[in-house]
């Protein structure tokens, strides 16, 4: 069965372009959270997606936005880079995101930004 | 507000002994928790869950203990080995949403 698929693996932007993140998550899983991760703040949790919608979200600014398709696989952007937004991204996924369920997560997308 | 903390940020042991990892919740209505293990320029691992109605879990070496109302929990790995060197993390899910809320990790290295 293969695991979370992230694509791209590397990513490097400028201040100020957009970029779009895609995460597949294990096949009949359908709940996909995404998280961000830097060296200063650790692990925090962006927003998490269940049947094509948007069921929680972190305290991120609404430059970052995602959504999710019928095939569960996930999408997130962000817009306006700014060089803060530099980290690994990184995305799970469980059955229906119940809690008492282990999230299984992708490699991630190291995004750098100049 | 839940915060997580994990003792110490970095250990380094030789091979062969047992260790503990420590991580530490303040508040104590969690519905479950995780530990993973993150190897460089990769992704999380989940190594064990623990609900809140449990005390301890097993997989093979490793063994994680919650005790809720002190808000701690422990990461127990046995006759470590090389390959055990990771950064591993615990995450608290609370009852209320679907996020986990992460320690910052600790960085082992198992020294042949």
């Amino acid at each position: 069965k293969a695991g979370v698929t992230q694509t791209p693996r590397y990513l490097i932007k400028t201040r100020g372009q957009q970029v779009t993140l895609s995460c597949s998550p294990i096949s009949g899983h359908r709940s996909v959270s995404w998280y961000q991760q830097t060296p200063g703040q650790g692990l925090q949790f962006l927003f998490e997606y269940f049947s094509e919608t948007q069921r929680n979200k972190g305290n991120f600014p609404g430059r970052f936005s995602g959504r999710q398709f019928s095939n569960s696989r996930s999408e997130m952007n962000v817009s306006t880079l700014e060089l803060g937004d530099s980290a690994l991204y990184l995305c799970a996924s469980s059955l229906d995101g119940g809690l008492h369920q282990p999230q299984h997560f992708g490699d991630g997308t190291r995004l750098s930004i100049l | 507000k839940q915060e997580v903390t994990q003792i110490p940020a970095a250990l380094s042991v030789p091979e062969g002994e047992n260790l503990v990892l420590n991580c530490s919740f303040t508040d104590s209505a969690i519905y479950n928790l995780q530990w993973f293990r993150q190897d460089p320029g990769k992704g999380l691992t989940s190594l064990l869950l623990i609900q809140s109605s449990q005390r301890e879990q097993t997989s093979g070496r490793l063994n994680a203990s919650l005790d809720k109302s002190s808000g701690r929990s422990t990461l127990y790995i046995a006759a470590s080995q090389p390959g055990d060197s990771a950064t591993y993390l615990c995450a608290v899910t609370t009852d209320s949403n679907y996020q986990l809320i992460w320690g910052a990790g600790t960085k082992l290295i198992i020294k042949p």
